[in-house]
């Protein structure tokens, strides 16, 4: 009974792979976003979400590309990984904006990129 | 566009010493406070948030931060802290109004509790 889980919870894999991690949540949210920790701790938005329509979409290379097949789940995918793709990316989910938005995270996909 | 200034790098505290962590956001609106912990290898939680109301909220493990509007502040609070509290604290701010989806995180302070 996860809320929010994430899938696969490490990747290692080489420069130039395309990889992707899935993102699911059973909170009945209607908001999911993507972070990325990078190695100095500082967790940064890449995208939003809102019932499956895209509605942030930080300065993030294109070669990362969100898809929400359903309001429950935002996978990520990422063409052509580079170095500095590692780090650990969160997915979390909250109730669609307005007073209460508290995000809830997942546990987090830890990617290296070799 | 909002932002969040966290001072602390990283704190070292003694057991039982008491905690304040500091957190200033930048924004000219009416905001959503948060404070979150991670411990190490694990994700983020939820600590405490304000929306409104009483500007000293109390959170889970005897945490509370106090929202004063006049400073941007939203500091972080514990009065005795414990081992167990070894994490990295992020503040966090959430501009309302129409398109407020967005979260904004300080860089976040490591606290590290020697026993």
């Amino acid at each position: 009974d996860t809320a929010v889980s994430q899938t696969p919870k490490y990747l290692v894999t080489q420069m130039g792979n395309d990889k992707s991690i899935k993102c699911e949540q059973n909170l009945g949210h209607d908001t999911m976003y993507w972070y990325k920790q990078d190695s100095k701790k500082f967790l940064k938005i890449m995208f939003s979400y809102n019932n499956k329509e895209l509605i942030i979409n930080e300065t993030v290379p294109n070669r990362f590309s969100p898809k929400s097949p359903d309001k429950a789940h935002l996978n990520l995918h990422i063409n052509s990984l580079e170095l500095g793709d590692s780090a650990v990316y969160f997915c979390a989910s909250s109730l669609k904006t307005g007073v209460n938005n508290e995000q809830f995270f997942g546990p987090g996909t830890r990617l290296t990129v070799l | 566009a909002q932002s969040v200034s966290q001072h602390n790098h990283h704190v070292i505290l003694s057991e039982a010493a008491s905690l304040e962590l500091g957190c200033n956001y930048s924004y000219g609106g009416t905001v959503n406070l948060f404070w979150y912990v991670q411990y190490p290898g694990q994700h983020l939680q939820l600590l405490l948030k304000y929306f409104s109301g009483d500007p000293l909220v109390k959170g889970i493990k005897g945490f509370e931060a106090e929202f004063i509007k006049s400073k941007f502040s939203f500091n972080l609070r514990k009065p005795s802290v414990q081992w167990s509290d070894t994490a990295e604290y992020f503040c966090a701010v959430n501009a309302r109004g129409a398109g407020s989806y967005q979260l904004t995180f300080g860089k976040g302070t490591k606290l590290s509790v020697i026993p």
